[in-house]
């Protein structure tokens, strides 16, 4: 089946410790996102890519990078987690922003 | 920025009830979406809306696109248990452009036996 795959599902890393969640489709989807969601709250866009081009939110910290090599792989990178980066980090894709797919999330603990 | 209200914030039925939900935007969206998503999990799609009035359904699901373009509810009749989750309407704009989606905060469906 065509779906959206996030790996790992739960991911623990150290204050100021780097860190690196995957994202892969095999929906060949143009379109990738990257959304925040914290605890009882909704997701949050983060950034994504439209093709190859990098469209970041106004109010996304420098803090957070995203790459995407190919069609089917992104990255998020949080280059030194803090304490308020725990969240679900959820990828989700779509064709020309139509019919959004989720992954079913990375849940990320900064100890 | 964009804001979605999406109420009622929660909603305590029982089995059987019917269920309804809104959205409302101070923008115009060209896209209304309808997510469920369970705990630990990402979020499903239920219905995806493109056209301003369109009515669509999905099995005991059915949504509006308002015609304003700045609102949309879900319907769900006959509840059963497997409905309980948290129930999110999302906003965007489909054929290109820069943004992603903006999500309502969510309604909270409990269903009581």
């Amino acid at each position: 089946d065509a779906m959206v795959i996030q790996n790992p599902r739960y991911q623990v890393t150290q204050f100021g410790k780097p860190v690196t969640l995957s994202c892969s489709q095999t929906l060949n989807h143009n379109v990738m996102y990257w959304y925040q969601q914290k605890s009882s709250q909704a997701p949050k866009l983060l950034f994504h890519y439209y093709d190859k081009d990098f469209n970041n939110e106004a109010d996304t910290p420098d803090n957070f990078q995203s790459r995407r090599p190919n069609t089917s792989f992104c990255f998020l990178d949080i280059r030194s987690p803090g304490l308020g980066d725990a969240a679900m980090y959820l990828c989700a894709t779509s064709r020309d922003h139509r019919g959004h797919v989720f992954g079913p999330g990375t849940r990320l603990t900064v100890t | 920025g964009q804001q979605l209200n999406q109420s009622p914030q929660s909603m305590f039925i029982q089995e059987g009830e019917d269920v309804s939900m809104n959205c409302t935007s101070s923008s115009i969206f060209n896209t209304w979406l309808w997510y469920k998503q369970d705990p630990g999990e990402g979020p499903v799609l239920l219905i995806a809306l493109y056209k301003a009035g369109e009515l669509t359904s999905n099995g005991r699901l059915t949504a509006q696109f308002g015609i304003t373009r700045k609102d949309s509810f879900l319907n769900i009749s006959a509840s059963i248990p497997s409905d309980v989750g948290i129930y999110f309407c999302a906003g965007g704009y489909s054929g290109g452009g820069a943004d992603g989606l903006t999500f309502g905060k969510g309604t909270h469906l409990i269903i009581q036996p």
